[in-house]
């Protein structure tokens, strides 16, 4: 079965204390890993893709890692900005799989 | 947002009535999509077409029926058949033309709550 868990539920950092957040899956027909950002309220906006072990992508705090059962999200000295619920999904030919999403607080 | 628009952003429902969310885009994309998100859970994919008058249905399509008339507009009808309809409703269409199935534009959303 399709599954894409993703840990922790809700982090709370203090600016400027960098951490990392974690996404494990198992898709059938994997195309890539996908991060997005969702505000709240709001659609998911899409960050990165990851296609194969290794890779890595980087914007602006968020640097996305890829191993063959597991995504990174690393953010570097978050800012209160950087705030929102963060989603990894495993994409194939026809949909994304998500998972539940890491609540990020940051607080100045 | 970004070229597609969802509305009502809110939306109250009794039991038993069907109720219809749109979804427009103006990007001249082929796919659309619709998913739902419930807290607690990730986004799951109800419906989805890749071309005009035509669509497939997702994990979760039980309770709900489109239809895709325009290349445009994608609306969603949530039937009394749909047990548990309260959630927040996403559609979404590729971010780039070539971009497939998993790197998506959505728009802001339709919450919908059953009274």
């Amino acid at each position: 079965e399709d599954q894409v868990t993703q840990s922790p539920e809700a982090l709370r950092l203090q600016e400027g204390e960098s951490s990392s957040l974690n996404c494990s899956y198992t898709v059938s027909g994997l195309r890539g890993l996908f991060w997005y950002r969702q505000d709240p309220g709001k659609g998911p906006e899409f960050l990165f893709t990851l296609y194969s072990a290794g890779e890595e992508k980087e914007k602006e705090r968020l640097k996305a890692t890829l191993t063959k059962k597991e995504s990174f999200l690393h953010i570097t000295a978050p800012k209160p900005e950087d705030s929102a619920t963060y989603l990894c999904a495993g994409g194939n030919t026809d949909k994304l799989i998500f998972g539940t999403g890491t609540r990020l607080q940051v607080f100045p | 947002d970004g070229g597609i628009t969802q509305s009502p952003k809110y939306l109250f429902r009794k039991e038993g009535q069907n109720v219809t969310l749109s979804c427009e885009q103006n990007l001249n994309h082929d796919a659309m999509y619709w998913y739902r998100q419930d807290p607690g859970q990730g986004l799951r994919l109800i419906y989805y077409s890749q071309i005009v008058n035509d669509f497939q249905k997702g994990d979760i399509a039980e309770g709900y029926s489109v239809s895709r008339e325009k290349k445009e507009s994608f609306p969603l009808t949530v039937t009394s058949a749909q047990k548990n309809p309260t959630a927040f409703y996403l559609c979404a269409t590729p971010r780039n033309p070539g971009s497939g199935a998993n790197v998506l534009t959505f728009g802001a959303g339709s919450r919908l709550t059953v009274l």
